[in-house]
């Protein structure tokens, strides 16, 4: 199993709600990452979670809270989310944090109304 | 930070002919330069990868070239079909791919003529 699987493919939510995005591999990969996708940009690290630890925020606002319940698993929490954020949110796996290929899912596409 | 740069945002080519992507990157520590290609609704998916200790690597009908003291790499697809139509991003990495994560260029959009 080479996967890794997001839910939901499409979510829309107000500015006031709270919601959450849903990730898991697998594969034993121990790092696991979200990555925010803006249309025709590339992706853009916000969390690394290494060995189920918060390892890097890339200076991401509070309103996305990540979570890495177990090793498969990676949650990231919204709300009070503005329309500018936006975006396709995607998760990734890799063997370690130490380097190694990024296997993405297909992405949360995220419209904030 | 990294920076990497990315050419042309946009290439457009007739089935059977080949295509070049070129990347520069700031950072001589980077070491590892993976390319990633994304098709409409789907996310990024590794296509090939070459790291600092290789010059040239080959998968087929893809190609990947890198001059560390020029700080450039590239990607080349030769015999091009329609299915490599998608969204090629480069991208470079001082831990090999690691903890800080991927620096991506801004991609190139493949249009791949019948």
């Amino acid at each position: 199993d080479t996967e890794v699987t997001q839910t939901p493919k499409h979510l829309v939510m107000g500015m006031t709600n709270k919601k959450s995005l849903k990730c898991e591999q697998h594969m034993g990969h121990r790092a696991m990452y979200w990555y925010k996708q803006k249309a025709k940009k590339p992706p853009e690290l916000m969390f690394v979670y290494s060995y189920e630890k918060l390892s890097i925020n890339e200076s991401v606002p509070s309103r996305f809270s990540p979570e890495c319940p177990n090793s498969s698993l990676l949650n990231l929490h919204l709300h009070a989310l503005q329309p500018e954020d936006s975006a396709l949110y995607l998760c990734a796996s890799s063997h370690t944090s130490e380097g190694g290929e990024l296997f993405f899912g297909e992405g949360s596409r995220l419209t904030v109304l | 930070g990294e920076n990497v740069e990315q050419h042309p945002s946009t290439l457009s080519v007739q089935e059977g002919d080949s295509a070049v992507i070129k990347c520069t990157y700031s950072d001589s520590a980077s070491n590892y330069f993976p390319w990633y290609k994304q098709e409409l609704g789907k996310g990024p998916q590794l296509i090939i990868d070459i790291r600092s200790n290789v010059g040239e690597k080959k998968d087929q009908r893809i190609a990947v070239t890198l001059n560390k003291t020029a700080k450039h790499f590239s990607l080349h697809i030769t015999e091009t079909q329609p299915e490599d139509s998608a969204v090629y991003f480069c991208a470079a990495s001082i831990s090999g791919g690691g903890a800080d994560g991927l620096t991506f260029g801004k991609g190139t959009h493949l249009i791949i003529q019948p």
